[in-house]
């Protein structure tokens, strides 16, 4: 299956900027999908980028290089309520199948 | 309200008993699916369908069955033989190629 490789965890104070990253082997379906989970919830979908570059909204900008199989995810003006588990999917096969990765754990302190 | 509800959010089983989670979507995805999630995982899929009546494995499908009559139903069925069947169940769905969309999540343990 696909390889998909996030930090596990990443800490950071309220306001201040954090960047998630998620490298995936290329597997010929395009995109990459990143999604929310709140702990003890389901998962909701941020954000998709299809091409190549940056992709912004609001507060989260999500950038995507399919060549070197790469994406990040920013989260800018931290906010305590951001303090969640970000997950990064990447398509399987052109139905939508996807594979996630393992989630990064952001905790967002005072 | 268009969106996908599982039931019931907490399930308590003894161990050797089969349990089956619904879920239900008013979306009019054509695709469902099914996710299992352990403490501090990821999501590893257990099933999906992709129309009525046909449905495929996913990685961990062993101890599971699917049943997919109807476009909006797609209830999972956790058997006896699941050796570890504690967990958190997601149920899913989406427009093909697009973004999937999750139902609130059924927690079931197993005594």
């Amino acid at each position: 299956g696909q390889n998909i490789d996030q930090p596990t965890e990443m800490t950071a104070t309220e306001g201040a900027i954090v960047q998630i990253n998620c490298t995936y082997q290329t597997s010929g379906f395009n995109g990459l999908f990143w999604y929310q989970q709140h702990a003890g919830e389901a998962p909701t979908f941020l954000s998709y980028n299809v091409l190549d570059g940056l992709e912004e909204k609001g507060r989260f900008s999500s950038f995507l290089s399919r060549s070197k199989g790469y994406s990040y995810l920013l989260l800018k003006e931290l906010q305590m309520k951001d303090s969640a588990s970000y997950l990064c999917a990447v398509p399987t096969d052109s139905w939508g199948k996807f594979q996630f990765g393992a989630g990064t754990q952001v905790v967002v302190t005072p | 309200d268009g969106g996908i509800t599982q039931s019931p959010k907490y399930l308590f089983r003894k161990e050797g008993q089969n349990v089956t989670l619904s879920c239900e979507q008013n979306l009019n995805h054509d695709a469902m699916y099914w996710y299992r999630q352990d403490p501090g995982q990821g999501l590893r899929l257990i099933y999906y369908s992709q129309i009525v009546n046909d449905f495929q494995k996913g990685d961990i499908a062993e101890g599971y069955s699917v049943s997919r009559e109807k476009k909006e139903s797609f209830p999972l069925t956790v058997t006896s033989a699941q050796k570890n069947p504690t967990a958190f169940y997601l149920c899913a769905s989406s427009t093909r190629g697009y973004e999937q969309y999750f139902g609130p999540g059924t927690r079931l343990t197993v005594t």
